[in-house]
C-alpha cells in the first residue's frame, strides 16, 4: 500500500515570492512520483514527473521538484510565482513495476496575492 | 489531437435517478481510469478499465456503481439510485499502456450533483 501527505492545505503566497509546496509519501515498494495542477473547473494537468535519474526534476510552467528517498519527499518549487498559478496542486505516486493505479494527495491550494 | 473527452461536464440528478457518465480516451489509447474528487479531497480511484475488461474495480463502492468499456464507443461510469453523498466531480484519465510511460492524460471532469 502507499500513501501520499500533503501537510498544507492552503498555501498564500506574494507574487513574485517564492513558493515551496511539501509532498511526502510512504511506500514498500518503490514508486515513482508526479506533480499535478488543477486550474478552477478543470481537470488535472501533469507539471513534473520523477521516475528516475536526476532527482531534480524541471517540469512546466518554472516549476521544478526534487526527489529525496532518505526523507520520502518530493517536494514542489518555483522561485517566483505569478497571479496564474493560482491553482490546486496535487501530489501522487504509481507504485513501480505496477499499472498505472495513482494514489493522490488532498491536495495544496495556491494562492498568489497581488 | 482530441485530448479525454468526458460528457456531460456538469448532471444535475434527483436522488434515486440514474446517472451515466461519458469518457472517450485519446486517440489511440486503450487504458481508461476512473476517479472520484468529492469536495475538500483529492482525487480517488475508482477503477481502471481496458477495452472489453475490468483490470482493477478495487476502488469502486460495492452497490449502485459499474463501468464498462466496450469495444466500440466510450467508456461509461454508471451510478444507479444516486445519493447526495454521490455528489463530486467524476474525471476519467486514459494511457497509452497500463504501464511503462506512466503518464495518465485527464479529463475537464463531470460534476455531478444530486438534488
Amino acid at each position: 500500500a502507499q500513501s501520499v501527505t500533503q501537510l498544507d492545505s492552503q498555501v498564500p503566497v506574494f507574487e513574485e515570492a517564492p513558493v515551496e509546496l511539501r509532498c511526502n509519501y510512504s511506500s514498500s515498494v518503490s514508486v515513482y512520483l508526479f506533480w499535478y495542477v488543477q486550474y478552477p473547473n478543470q481537470g488535472l494537468q501533469l507539471l513534473l514527473k520523477y521516475l528516475s535519474g536526476s532527482t531534480l526534476v524541471k517540469g512546466i510552467n518554472g516549476f521544478e521538484a526534487e526527489f529525496n528517498k532518505s526523507q520520502t519527499s518530493f517536494h514542489l518549487r518555483k522561485p517566483s510565482v505569478h497571479i496564474s498559478d493560482t491553482a490546486e496542486y496535487f501530489c501522487a505516486v504509481i507504485s513501480s513495476g505496477g499499472y498505472q493505479k495513482v494514489t493522490f494527495g488532498i491536495g495544496t491550494k495556491l494562492q498568489v496575492i497581488p | 489531437n482530441a485530448g479525454v473527452m468526458q460528457n456531460p461536464r456538469h448532471l444535475v440528478r434527483r436522488r434515486g435517478q440514474e446517472a451515466r457518465l461519458r469518457c472517450s480516451p485519446m486517440k489511440g489509447h486503450s487504458h481508461v481510469y476512473w476517479y472520484r474528487q468529492l469536495p475538500e479531497e483529492g482525487l480517488k480511484f475508482m477503477v481502471y478499465l481496458q477495452k472489453e475488461n475490468i483490470i482493477d474495480e478495487s476502488g469502486m463502492p460495492k452497490e449502485r456503481f459499474s463501468a464498462e468499456f466496450p469495444k466500440e464507443g466510450p467508456s461509461i461510469l454508471r451510478i444507479q439510485q444516486v445519493v447526495r453523498g454521490d455528489s463530486a466531480a467524476y474525471f476519467c484519465a486514459s494511457s497509452l499502456t497500463g504501464t511503462g510511460s506512466y503518464e495518465q492524460y485527464f479529463g475537464p471532469g463531470t460534476r455531478l450533483t444530486v438534488t
